[in-house]
């Protein structure tokens, strides 16, 4: 039974450049979360994916969008990168419920940008 | 005041010895409370989850919550070198009507350190 799964691992950009960060669930799992780490601090809530659809969103700017396919899986867009940007992104799935949701990290995505 | 505060690190305690790693949240209708370790480099893995007032053990780990306070804890026995990690604390948003969407707020985490 796969977890879930991030792409890539690693990645440097410049300042000003796109990125598409992707995640496959959980097996069994229909939503997708992201989340921004900077060192030395928590994870913070991007958005959250449903149906295709963004079901919530934290208090990131439109630079930060993302997509949900059929299959569940999803991609992260980046635009307009800046230097506190980088960060590991991490990509959680679960599945829908009422009251008690676990949520299951993917390895994550470190992005540094120059 | 943030909405998840975890007791300031770093956490050193000797191998065998207990941990303790503490977490206050703000919003009294949270539902659902999770612990995550976070070894360096690495994503968080979920370790206990609670959902109820009181405690909740499995194996070394011991978490409890009290919703009265708006605290939650998680005890560490016979700690080792392994433990060594970041320990965040994480509540999920409830939606009226019930439905959690799943949101998590992390506190800022609590490195602890378990030395021989």
């Amino acid at each position: 039974d796969a977890g879930v799964t991030q792409s890539p691992t690693h990645l440097i950009k410049t300042r000003g450049q796109q990125v598409t960060l992707r995640c496959s669930p959980k097996s069994g799992h229909d939503t997708v979360s992201w989340y921004q780490q900077a060192l030395g601090q928590g994870p913070q809530f991007i958005f959250q994916y449903y149906e295709e659809e963004e079901r919530q969103r934290g208090n990131f700017p439109d630079r930060f969008s993302g997509h949900q396919f059929p299959n569940y899986s999803s991609e992260l867009n980046v635009n307009a990168l800046l230097l506190g940007d980088s960060a590991l992104y991490l990509c959680a799935s679960s599945s829908p419920g009422r009251g008690r949701v676990t949520q299951y990290f993917g390895p994550g995505t470190r992005l540094t940008v120059l | 005041q943030k909405e998840v505060e975890q007791n300031s690190g770093p956490l050193s305690v000797p191998e065998g010895a207990i941990a303790s790693l503490n977490c206050t949240y703000s919003d009294r209708v949270s539902q659902s409370f999770f612990w995550y370790r976070q070894y360096s480099g690495k994503s968080p893995e979920l370790i206990m989850s609670i959902y109820s007032n009181g405690d909740k053990e499995d194996g070394r780990f011991t978490a409890q919550l009290n919703k009265a306070s708006q605290y939650v804890s998680l005890l560490i026995r016979d700690s080792q070198p392994s433990d060594s990690a970041t320990y965040l604390c994480a509540v999920n948003d409830k939606k009226v009507g019930g439905t959690s969407y799943g949101k998590l707020t992390f506190g800022q985490g609590t490195i602890l350190t378990v030395h021989p």
